[in-house]
């Protein structure tokens, strides 16, 4: 299996621009999870979805953030526009909620510099 | 608000040492309590999931403890190594929301 996979690994842009985050959930897993990463905050849950619906976003910090998943195998986070606050390190996870552990896989992150 | 604390926050050992580390989070209401291992620049790996009362889990030299009634989990390493450098994090989820509140983590810094 190849794991969660995120894309980009980096990105550097703009304070203003769109920033888009990209993720791809272990084959079979029906819940997903965004986290950010930042120094000050630890680990801090944006969003998950169980069975590509939304269920609790309240993490999402203000309305320029927004995260889709349109189908099983693939999700979004969008930001628009980007400040230079939001750098961080974004991690998508994956879980199959049906095993009791519910032990969640972590992605390799996504590296958002916004200058 | 579910509060998970981790102490120490940081952590140097020489190798050879054996070490621990605590997490402590709300007692009611329990789920689950995980344990991860996050190495600088890759992503948090799972070591640990304990689910009951008294659970004890073991992966080579690091083994876990979890109390319930009293809400805190220990994490021991056994003849720390280099490679055991890392940040430890534990997270909790309750039975009312499955999804997981982590702590800010133990940095393990261990020294040849």
């Amino acid at each position: 299996d190849a794991g969660v996979i995120q894309s980009p690994r980096h990105e550097v842009t703009e304070m203003g621009q769109e920033v888009t985050l990209r993720c791809k959930p272990i084959s079979g897993h029906n819940s997903l999870f965004w986290y950010r990463q930042t120094m000050m905050r630890g680990l801090e849950l944006l969003i998950y979805f169980n069975n590509n619906v939304p269920i609790d976003d309240s993490g999402m910090p203000e309305d320029r953030f927004s995260a889709k998943m349109p189908n099983a195998s693939f999700s979004t986070l969008k930001i628009q526009p980007s400040e230079p606050r939001d750098s961080a390190v974004y991690f998508c996870a994956s879980r199959d909620s049906g095993r009791a552990q519910e032990t969640q896989y972590f992605g390799p992150g996504t590296r958002l510099l916004v200058l | 608000i579910l509060n998970v604390e981790q102490s120490p926050q940081s952590l140097h050992v020489q190798e050879g040492d054996s070490t621990n580390f605590t997490c402590s989070f709300p007692s009611s209401n329990f789920y689950a309590l995980h344990w991860y291992r996050w190495e600088t620049a890759k992503s948090p790996e799972a070591l640990f999931v304990m689910t009951l009362n008294g659970d004890e889990k073991k992966k080579g030299r690091i083994s876990a403890t979890l109390n319930t009634k009293e809400g805190y989990s220990y994490l021991y390493i056994k003849g720390s190594q280099p490679e055991d450098s890392a940040t430890y994090l534990c997270a909790f989820s309750s039975g009312s929301a499955r999804q997981l509140t982590f702590g800010s983590g133990t940095q393990l810094t261990v020294l040849p």
